[in-house]
């Protein structure tokens, strides 16, 4: 069954360094998701993506925040500046159509990132 | 705005004991519900989902059934095995003018399963 794979599966970094996740999302999806869990505390949305821009963002997604699908087949999340807050799991997602009901989302493995 | 609360874990079963992982929610329209389970080391997968009111979903042995009259979801399966030792997490989904597919999901539950 297809996948959607993300690297790196943990990512340490420095703070104020910048900092790109990784998502291949499965291959006839059209629609791709970010979110994250902070340990302990609840997955939340940040970001949805379709034809190329950004369909809807959380009031997490600020302007550290970017996507992009450099190629077709990658969705990368950058953050300009981490933050010690930014440290969390992140989840990529990718589903066939909008509305979850009838098209699910597939979620990766997620990439641990930790700012230190 | 929406929200889903569901128990805090962990929760820890023997082998063959029954589960129920109660989730509740907060919406202003008529959401869709979802399950997920994260095994250890692994992403999010649908557990089971249902519609509407009443609808059950099913899936693995899991059931759950939507009661809009309490705004429950609750999780339940009669008899755990130790390989359903997972996190579930509630969620729920609204289309916001016919936009995205954002879930918004509880804290997660984590289940314990001991042989």
């Amino acid at each position: 069954e297809p996948e959607v794979t993300q690297t790196p599966s943990h990512q340490v970094t420095q703070m104020g360094q910048e900092v790109i996740l990784r998502c291949v999302p499965i291959s006839n999806h059209l629609y791709f998701y970010w979110y994250r869990q902070i340990l302990g505390q609840k997955v939340e949305f940040l970001v949805s993506f379709y034809n190329n821009e950004i369909s809807e963002k959380s009031e997490i997604f600020d302007d550290q925040f970017s996507v992009e699908r450099p190629d077709g087949s990658n969705f990368t999340l950058k953050i300009r500046s981490t933050k010690l807050e930014d440290s969390a799991m992140y989840f990529c997602a990718s589903s066939k159509l909008t509305g979850e009901a009838s098209s699910p989302l597939h979620f990766g493995n997620g990439t641990r990132l930790t700012v230190t | 705005g929406d929200s889903v609360t569901q128990m805090e874990g962990p929760v820890t079963l023997s082998e063959e004991a029954f589960l129920t992982i109660n989730c509740t929610y907060t919406a202003t329209g008529y959401p869709s519900l979802f399950w997920y389970v994260q095994y250890p080391g692994e992403g999010l997968q649908l557990l089971l989902k249902a519609t509407k009111a009443d609808d059950k979903g099913s899936n693995k042995g899991f059931e759950a059934t939507y009661r809009k009259e309490t705004t429950s979801f609750h999780l339940e399966k009669g008899s755990v095995q130790v390989s359903d030792s997972a996190v579930y997490f509630c969620a729920l989904s609204e289309i916001y003018g016919g936009a995205t597919n954002k879930l918004i999901f509880g804290t997660g539950t984590l289940l314990a399963v001991q042989p």
